[in-house]
């Protein structure tokens, strides 16, 4: 059975740093990735996949995630923070008819 | 386009009362999913359906039942709810897979979040 971890359950960053939430993935066979955003009182709103091809993978609102198979991981990350990505992040891996998400992690990001 | 929508948006239960919670969708998509969320546990499945008349049992089905008459509507019914369903509880829906792809993607409706004293 597949499953995710993510690591941190608050990732707390300066507006203008950098920023990157950390998901670790198991599954057997091809990973299909997702990074999905939760706003207060909100669903989910998907941000990104990774299927196959470029390691980088460019999704919505400036976020990127890098897929590295060696240490099956799925990072997500964005150069200059806002205080308006402030949320709840979800990491998924989908296989057969489902997603499997991780726990979250709550995006802080101080002005 | 309204998307995924779930009604009712709140509601509160008593102790062996029961409830059945709606979601609607009107993108046509083959596949649909009942979540909840519980604080640091993210989403888990509780059933879902690949087609108009199937259902599937999810990570979490005990307490719960399910109905998929039509297409556009999933239903999820709580026959005696107890204190552990409280929670925030999330539809999604996602459309037929392309072979040789990996068109997961769900789209989620605003939740519904129930209460059971």
């Amino acid at each position: 059975a597949q499953s995710v971890a993510q690591p941190e359950d608050q990732v707390n960053v300066a507006e203008g740093n950098p920023l990157t939430v950390k998901c670790t993935y198991s599954v057997s066979g091809n990973p299909y990735l997702f990074w999905y955003v939760q706003y207060p009182n909100r669903g989910l709103q998907f941000l990104l996949k990774y299927i196959t091809g470029d390691n980088l993978v460019k999704g919505s609102y400036g976020f990127e995630a890098e897929f590295n198979k060696s240490q099956t991981s799925f990072h997500l990350k964005k150069p200059s923070a806002l205080v308006s990505d402030s949320a709840l992040y979800f990491c998924a891996v989908g296989a057969g008819n489902m997603l499997t998400f991780g726990g979250g992690t709550r995006l802080m990001v101080k002005p | 386009n309204a998307g995924v929508t779930q009604t009712p948006k709140f509601r509160v239960l008593k102790t062996g009362q029961s409830m059945t919670l709606l979601c609607a969708q009107d993108m046509n998509h083959e596949y649909m999913y009942w979540y909840r969320q519980d604080p640091g546990m993210g989403l888990r499945l509780i059933h879902y359906s690949v087609g108009e008349g199937t259902t599937a049992k999810g990570e979490v089905p005990d307490g719960y039942n399910v109905s998929r008459l039509k297409k556009q509507n999933f239903l999820l019914g709580l026959e005696s709810a107890a204190p552990s369903q409280t929670s925030v509880y999330f539809c999604a829906s996602r459309r037929l897979a392309i072979w040789g792809t990996a068109d997961y993607e769900q789209y989620f409706g605003p939740g519904t979040r129930l209460t059971v004293t």
